[in-house]
């Protein structure tokens, strides 16, 4: 089955720089990847996605990339600010996982005044 | 007017007990699912139905028995459960390959 791999578990920023978070994925036949961020005690909510036929999309201070030949793909949150701070979490899906999610171990991203 | 709704939003149980967990949606959407997370935050699929039909059981023990009476709603029975259910259980629903997920807000389950 498809496994996503997350990088940092942890993140720590200064309002105003910039937060990167880094997805690998193992299935060749997954063609969305949406990203979630989840605050404490929230539902996970759906902040940016790319499908396998795009290599970037952008909305706003928030950025995505996908790289289909390496399978890896990150977030990019510009001037962060301190309520960007909560649990990020990418996901892969394909037809082969019933469009389930499967989801990476999630990264605690940390914005300080 | 919420698009994925699940009941209840928490739940204390005894060890040993049957529990049921209810989820419904109203957006049209064919294909639903049921998420654990656990207490180290990490999401994992437990079901997949599409169009009442199941698609993925991923390794959930058969105490775990999910019933889709209908396309807009996927309830999650769990039997003799067990301390290590403890968890926030999300039902979430898409329309399949076009996306369009959405997650319930969790029924935090503690087993004691």
């Amino acid at each position: 089955g498809e496994n996503v791999e997350q990088h940092p578990s942890t993140l720590s920023v200064q309002e105003g720089d910039s937060a990167v978070i880094k997805c690998t994925y193992s299935d060749s036949a997954s063609n969305y990847f949406p990203w979630y961020k989840q605050e404490l005690g929230k539902r996970p909510q759906l902040i940016i996605d790319i499908r396998s036929n795009v290599g970037e999309k952008k909305d706003q201070r928030i950025a995505v990339t996908l790289n289909k030949t390496a399978k890896h793909f990150s977030l990019h949150i510009t001037e962060t600010q301190p309520e960007d701070s909560a649990v990020y979490f990418c996901a892969a899906s394909s037809a082969n996982s019933g469009y389930a999610l499967n989801f990476g171990k999630g990264t605690s991203l940390l914005v300080t005044p | 007017d919420t698009a994925v709704s699940q009941t209840p939003k928490y739940l204390v149980t005894q060890m040993g007990n049957d529990k049921s967990i209810k989820c419904e949606q109203n957006l049209g959407h064919d294909t639903m699912y049921w998420y654990k997370q656990d207490s180290k935050k990490f999401l994992k699929i437990m079901f997949s139905y599409n169009n009442k039909e199941l698609i993925i059981n991923e390794t959930v023990p058969n105490r775990f028995s999910p019933k889709s009476p209908d396309k807009a709603h996927l309830n999650l029975h769990i039997n003799s459960l067990e301390l290590g259910d403890s968890a926030v259980y999300f039902c979430a629903s898409s329309h399949g390959d076009r996306g369009g997920y959405t997650f319930g807000s969790g029924t935090r389950l503690t087993v004691v």
